[in-house]
């Protein structure tokens, strides 16, 4: 079945710093999307991504559908402490099911 | 608050004993989607309907596992002869979809997830 491979697996952010991972694809996917994921709670959806090239914006967070439709990179800009969590990318299959990623877990350096 | 809700958020329970979780959609949405999680991991698709029709199953939800949305608005989930593999958090998700199925852009909402540890 789909696979999406999301890097990096996991990394340790200092306040401030800009963070970036990205996810890809084995197919091609129509609709691109992120959310972010808190111990014990449902994935938040961050960024939904309808079209080959676009990037779109939601506040510090910036995230691109790639041209070749099989990947997708998110960034976020001068991290915060709430920052920290698990950031999953997920693929629309046509029949409507989402496909996830194994997800990059936000860590604060100390 | 107007989200997608779960209940129970946490279910303990013990080998060989049936639960049931009920999720309510946005209200307005008319897909809902049910997907398993295991630690590490990301969501798995089980299953999802539009309206009251259930339209696709995915080969994880064996035979002991039962999904309705008798009224197209809140759905359950049922998990019979629970097994310590069904050990999971269960989240459901809803949309609001115009096109047929497989169309629309299809923007799922996640609820906060039923945790069931089987012991």
């Amino acid at each position: 079945g789909q696979q999406l491979n999301q890097s990096p697996q996991s990394m340790f952010i200092q306040e401030g710093e800009d963070v970036s991972m990205n996810c890809t694809s084995s197919s091609i996917f129509n609709t691109w999307l992120w959310y972010k994921q808190d111990p014990g709670e449902g994935p938040v959806l961050l960024i939904a991504l309808y079209k080959a090239g676009e990037l779109t914006s939601n506040g510090r967070l910036t995230a691109q559908f790639g041209i070749t439709r099989k990947d997708s990179f998110l960034n976020i800009s001068a991290s915060i402490p709430s920052d920290v969590g698990i950031y999953f990318c997920a693929g629309l299959e046509y029949g409507n099911k989402l496909v996830f990623g194994a997800g990059t877990i936000l860590r604060v350096k100390s | 608050d107007t989200g997608v809700s779960q209940d129970p958020r946490h279910k303990i329970t013990k080998r060989g004993q049936n639960v049931t979780f009920r999720c309510d959609p946005i209200s307005e949405h008319n897909r809902l989607y049910w997907y398993r999680q295991t630690l590490g991991q990301g969501p798995e698709f089980l299953t999802y309907f539009q309206n009251e029709a259930q339209l696709e199953k995915s080969r994880l939800l064996s035979d002991r596992f039962s999904a309705e949305r008798p009224k197209g608005s809140f759905s359950t989930l049922e998990i019979q002869r629970t097994e310590q593999g069904d050990s999971a958090m269960y989240l459901c998700a809803s949309s609001l979809a115009l096109g047929g199925r497989g169309g629309g852009t299809d923007t799922q909402y996640f609820g906060p997830g039923t945790r069931l540890t089987v012991l």
